[in-house]
């Protein structure tokens, strides 16, 4: 069965600094990737999603990820943080083999300080 | 409605009693799906239906977890007995067919159940 691991359960950090956060998957077929966010207080909504073609997708509120597929990763980024991307951000990824369910990862809580 | 809608918000029980609870999909999905959210455990999936086919149960933890779907709409998670290991946040999902098959569902806010 596939899993997803994301590797930074809490990061810190100063607004304008940069993100990265990282995830792998363990699948050796066809992916569907996905990055999840959760605001304070809200549900969580789709921030980017990866099928085929481009392996750099561009999301919502200037993230991005890069899927590779050598290394089964899909680590989301953003150049410039500010204190409203305070969230919690979860990976996630639906395979040829594992019908319509995403698998998540366990999620990065992500505090941006002022 | 708009979203995804879930009741209660917030439920508190005993251990060893039963609980329900409901999701109100978006209108017109097909597709509904319920997860667990524990803390440091990320989001662990626990039933999915589509249309009138029967069911993926897979992720259900134990016989004491049961869902049902009625008129292709309403969903009700219900947990029997429950156990202090059953606190979670509950959230359900829906999405179009389409929108399953491509991850892109859409979530209610959840149901946080605290089991003493």
């Amino acid at each position: 069965a596939q899993s997803v691991s994301q590797h930074n359960h809490h990061v810190i950090l100063s607004e304008a600094a940069s993100l990265e956060l990282g995830c792998n998957y363990s699948y050796g077929g066809t992916v569907n990737l996905f990055w999840y966010v959760q605001y304070p207080g809200q549900h969580l909504q789709l921030l980017l999603k990866y099928f085929s073609g481009d392996p750099l997708v561009k999301g919502i509120k200037g993230f991005e990820a890069e899927f590779i597929k050598s290394k089964f990763s899909f680590n989301l980024r953003k150049p410039s943080v500010q204190w409203s991307d305070t969230a919690e951000y979860f990976c996630a990824v639906i395979t040829t083999g594992g019908g319509n369910k995403l698998t998540f990862g366990t999620g990065t809580q992500l505090k941006v300080e002022l | 409605g708009a979203g995804v809608s879930q009741s209660p918000s917030n439920k508190v029980t005993e251990k060893g009693k039963d609980v329900e609870l409901r999701c109100d999909p978006i209108s017109g999905h097909t597709a509904l799906y319920w997860y667990r959210q524990s803390l440091g455990q990320g989001l662990e999936f626990l039933i999915y239906f589509q249309g009138n086919s029967a069911p993926d149960k897979s992720g259900l933890p134990s016989d004491r977890f049961s869902a049902e779907r009625t008129g292709g709409s309403v969903s009700t998670l219900t947990i029997q007995r429950t156990q202090q290991e059953d606190s979670a946040v509950y959230l359900c999902a829906s999405s179009t067919r389409t929108g399953g098959a491509t991850g892109e569902l859409f979530f209610g806010e959840g149901s946080r159940l605290t089991v003493l």
